[in-house]
């Protein structure tokens, strides 16, 4: 199994534009999670999907932050407008059944938005 | 609401030496706990998962405990390599939540 699997590797761009981040599960796993981790505030939960229905969004920062997971392979977060303060490594995790069985992280995305 | 933390924040030691890395929670009521590395600008490698209903499990030169009533684990890592420099996070698992994690130790091994 190839892992989970993220891209872009890195991302920089201009305040206000779009930004897409994606990931792709290991098969079987049917949960999935994405992280955000900074130097100031560690790694935090931003969501997380269940047979790809999202079930907990409290940790995403505002508005301008939205994920789908259209199918059971792939899934996107999307900030629009970026701004700067949105620079952080952003981490896709999956699960075959939740916490109970620990979890296996993708390499990130290390976000710069200047 | 579980809050993690980890002492010491880094740790610097010479080759060779055993070494034990803290990891203490607040709220008792566990699931598991796992025990993370990471690599500078990279992601997070599994070592270990622990069970609530589990004292300890080994992976090689890596043995984790967990005590539930005291709200500890710990990480110990035999013979030090280099590669064995990386931070450690270790993560908790509540009931009906998800991981909460740690902030981490910067272990250094010097050859």
């Amino acid at each position: 199994d190839a892992g989970v699997i993220q891209s872009p590797r890195h991302e920089v761009t201009e305040m206000g534009q779009e930004v897409t981040l994606r990931c792709k599960p290991i098969s079987g796993h049917d949960y999935l999670f994405w992280y955000r981790q900074t130097m100031m505030r560690g790694l935090e939960l931003l969501i997380y999907f269940n047979n790809n229905v999202p079930i907990d969004d409290s940790g995403m920062p505002e508005d301008r932050f939205s994920a789908k997971m259209p199918n059971a392979s792939f899934s996107t977060l999307k900030i629009q407008p970026s701004e700067p303060r949105d620079s952080a490594v952003y981490f896709c995790a999956s699960s075959p059944a939740g916490p109970n069985y620990g979890y296996t992280f993708g390499s990130g995305t290390r976000l710069t938005v200047v | 609401k579980q809050e993690v933390t980890q002492i010491p924040a880094a740790l610097s030691v010479p080759e060779g030496e055993n070494l034990v890395l803290n990891c203490s929670f607040t709220d008792s009521a566990i699931y598991n706990l796992q025990w993370f590395r990471q690599d500078p600008g990279k992601g997070l490698t599994s070592l270990l998962l622990i069970q609530s209903s589990q004292r300890e499990q080994t992976s090689g030169r890596l043995n984790a405990s967990l005590d539930k009533s005291s709200g500890r684990s710990t990480l110990y890592i035999a013979a030090s390599q280099p590669g064995d420099s990386a931070t450690y996070l270790c993560a908790v698992h509540n009931y009906g939540q998800n991981f909460v994690f740690g902030p981490g130790t910067r272990l250094s091994v010097l050859p």
